[in-house]
C-alpha cells in the first residue's frame, strides 16, 4: 500500500516557468510535508515543508501548498532554472514518530 | 558544518557474499536512519536509531540485515549474505528529532550497491 503517490514520473518546463510539481497521501496521521530534491549520484538534499496546520509555506522561489481536505500536496518553482533539474521527492511523516514515508519522486527537467 | 558522511560510495559484491555501509552523522543529531532506494523508488525506511537505541526496525530484513549505532555516534548496516534483490541506493540520514515533534533528516550522498 503505497501511501504517498507521485503519480507524475517525469516532467518537462521550459526555463523561466512555473514547474507544478504534485503528491497525495492516503494517510490521515501524517501531520507534516517535506520535498527533497536529488541530484544524480547525490543523496536527496532537504527543500521546504509544511505542517499540516499551514496551507502554505514560501521559501525564495519554491512554495507548498497543501489540501488537508484533498489528501494532496503541490510544490511550486517559480521561476524554473536549468539547475532545478533534478529527482523531487515528496515525504510525509508523523510528529511522534518521525519515520519519513517517501514518494517514488519526480523527473523535472528545465529546458532553455 | 559537515554533512552526513558515508562510505563506501560505490559496493559490487556477488550474492551470498557478505557486505557493511558506514554512516557518520552530523554532529550532535541524536538520530540516524538507514534507507534503502531500490531504482524507480523512494527511499524506504530500514532502522532508525536515537542515540544508540532501535526505536524503528519494522522493515529490516533481520534474517540478513543487522545495523548498529555504537556509542549513538557512527552506524554500521551490514548484510549477510546479500541477494540479487539487495541492489540498490543505502542512504544514511541524521537529525535533530529527540522523540516528538516535525523532523527534517539530512541525507549523506548514499552507497551504491551491485549484487552479482
Amino acid at each position: 500500500d503505497q501511501q504517498v503517490k507521485q503519480n507524475s514520473p517525469s516532467l518537462s518546463v521550459q526555463e523561466g516557468r512555473i514547474s507544478i510539481l504534485n503528491c497525495d497521501y492516503t494517510n490521515s496521521m501524517f501531520d507534516y510535508f517535506l520535498w527533497y530534491k536529488k541530484y544524480p549520484a547525490e543523496g536527496p538534499t532537504f527543500l521546504i515543508s509544511i505542517s499540516s496546520i499551514k496551507d502554505k509555506n514560501e521559501d525564495g522561489r519554491f512554495t507548498v501548498f497543501l489540501n488537508k481536505s484533498a489528501k494532496h500536496l503541490s510544490l511550486h518553482i517559480v521561476p524554473s532554472q536549468p539547475g532545478d533539474s533534478a529527482v523531487y521527492f515528496c515525504a510525509a511523516g508523523t510528529g511522534t514518530a518521525s519515520k519519513l514515508t517517501f514518494g517514488t519522486g519526480t523527473r523535472l527537467q528545465v529546458t532553455l | 558544518e559537515a554533512g552526513v558522511a558515508q562510505s563506501p560510495r560505490y559496493k559490487i559484491i556477488e550474492k551470498r557474499q557478505s557486505v557493511a555501509f558506514w554512516c557518520n552523522p552530523i554532529s550532535g543529531h541524536a538520530t540516524l536512519y538507514w534507507y534503502q532506494q531500490i531504482l524507480g523508488q523512494g527511499p524506504k525506511l530500514l532502522i532508525q536509531f536515537q542515540n544508540n537505541g532501535v526505536v524503528d526496525d519494522s522493515q529490516l530484513p533481520k534474517d540478513r540485515f543487522s545495523a548498529e549505532r555504537l556509542k549513538g555516534v557512527d552506524s554500521t548496516l551490514k548484510i549477510q549474505p546479500a541477494k540479487l534483490e539487495d541492489s540498490a541506493v543505502y542512504l544514511c540520514a541524521s537529525s535533530t528529532w529527540t522523540g516528538a515533534g516535525s523532523d527534517t533528516q539530512y541525507f549523506g550522498p548514499g552507497t551504491r550497491l551491485t549484487v552479482l
